[in-house]
Order: C-alpha cells, then sequence, then structure tokens
C-alpha cells in the first residue's frame, strides 16, 4: 500500500528553527508537496521537489532524497502565525496525490 | 480575485436525505477535485475531473456521485447520507494533474450527518 508517515506533532520556540520530516512509501513517483493549513481553513501550497536537493524559499526550505523516500520541511526564524498544519503530499504513478496525516506545529514565546 | 468557491459552509443533515455540495472556480483550471478531510487522516480524494466532460473515482468513492458539465463547476452529491459522510469537504483544483501545478482549495464545507 501507499504510505506517507510524519510526525503527529511538534512544538518550537519563536525565532528558531524547526524541521519537519515526512517519509514516504508510494507506487512511483512524480513530485512531493508541502502545504500548510491553518485552523479551520484551507490548505495553501508552500513547495514542490521532483528532483533531488533543497529548494528554499524565504523563510521555508523543502529538500527531497528519492533514493531514500524523504523529505523535510524547514522553517526558519519561526513567528507565531507558523503555528498551523503542515501537509506531506506525493504524487504517484497515476499522477493521484498521497496525502500524509499533517503535523501539527505549536509555536511558543 | 475568488478562486474558488464552495457552498454551503456547513450543513447539518439528517441520515437518510441527499445533499448537494457546489464548488465553483473562475481560474478556467482543468483538473477538479473533491476532497474529504477527517482528523487524523490526510486529505483523502473522493472525485476528480481532468477536463470538462470527465470524472474519475478516488480512493473513497463510494456514497458520492460528481458531474463536470463544465469547466467552472464541479458539484458533489450524497444520495442518501450516513453518519461516516460526517466530515469537512474540500473542493481543489490545478492547471493539470501533472507538472508542478499546485492545487488550490475552496474554504471548505463541514457537514454533519445525524
Amino acid at each position: 500500500g501507499q504510505n506517507i508517515d510524519q510526525p503527529t506533532e511538534m512544538t518550537a520556540t519563536e525565532g528558531a528553527i524547526v524541521q519537519i520530516n515526512c517519509t514516504y512509501q508510494t507506487s512511483g513517483f512524480n513530485g512531493l508537496f508541502w502545504y500548510q493549513q491553518h485552523a479551520g481553513e484551507a490548505p495553501t501550497f508552500l513547495s514542490y521537489n521532483v528532483l533531488d536537493g533543497l529548494e528554499e524559499k524565504g523563510r521555508f526550505s523543502s529538500f527531497l532524497s528519492r533514493s531514500k523516500g524523504y523529505s523535510y520541511l524547514l522553517l526558519k526564524e519561526l513567528q507565531m502565525k507558523d503555528s498551523a498544519s503542515y501537509l506531506c503530499a506525493v504524487r504517484d504513478s497515476n499522477y493521484q496525490l498521497i496525502w500524509g496525516a499533517g503535523t501539527k506545529l505549536i509555536i511558543k514565546p | 480575485t475568488a478562486g474558488i468557491t464552495q457552498a454551503p459552509t456547513s450543513q447539518i443533515l439528517a441520515a437518510g436525505r441527499s445533499m448537494t455540495l457546489r464548488c465553483t472556480q473562475d481560474m478556467r483550471h482543468n483538473a477538479m477535485y473533491w476532497y474529504r478531510q477527517d482528523l487524523g487522516l490526510g486529505l483523502r480524494l473522493i472525485h476528480y475531473s481532468n477536463t470538462a466532460g470527465t470524472t474519475g473515482k478516488g480512493e473513497v468513492p463510494d456514497g458520492y456521485s460528481v458531474s463536470r458539465a463544465n469547466t467552472d463547476d464541479f458539484p458533489l452529491t450524497l444520495a442518501s447520507a450516513v453518519p461516516s459522510q460526517t466530515s469537512v469537504y474540500f473542493c481543489a483544483s490545478s492547471d493539470s494533474m501533472g507538472g508542478p501545478g499546485e492545487l488550490f482549495f475552496g474554504e471548505g464545507s463541514r457537514l454533519t450527518v445525524l
């Protein structure tokens, strides 16, 4: 079966750095996405990786290793507004997105 | 810019009743999707449409039907609601199903079936 694993919850301090990991086992691979979802709101797109390596976008970076079935989302200079759930999703060989359950990130002052 | 509009925002429905969740997008995207989101689970695809006039089944299609008569609208119908269909439903669209095209989501419809 297809599976996306991410930690259920993480806590970090305002101003610090946090890394949210995602491991996947899917039928084929056609890209990995990270989305942010604030409580009670819709998910919004953060990043897309299809080749190995690091993609940087402001305070957020996303890394991919296809051989290891592994990605992480790195958030720097954490702000209180970063408190949200972070969803990892992999597009499989049928171009369907397989979603992880999400990581709830709690930012403390 | 409206993006994707879903209606209703929330609804309480008696078991056995039918219900249609509406979804409209103004971005002229080809692909549209219906997901349900339940606590502790990832988003699960119910149905999708690659382009107007075509639809396909996702991971959890039973009890749901969709139509795609035109590019903009993608309604989801529950013919006879059951309590296990209590969930938050998200409609989404993308320019295509491949490539880096991100999904744009509606604000969600919270459905409670009693």
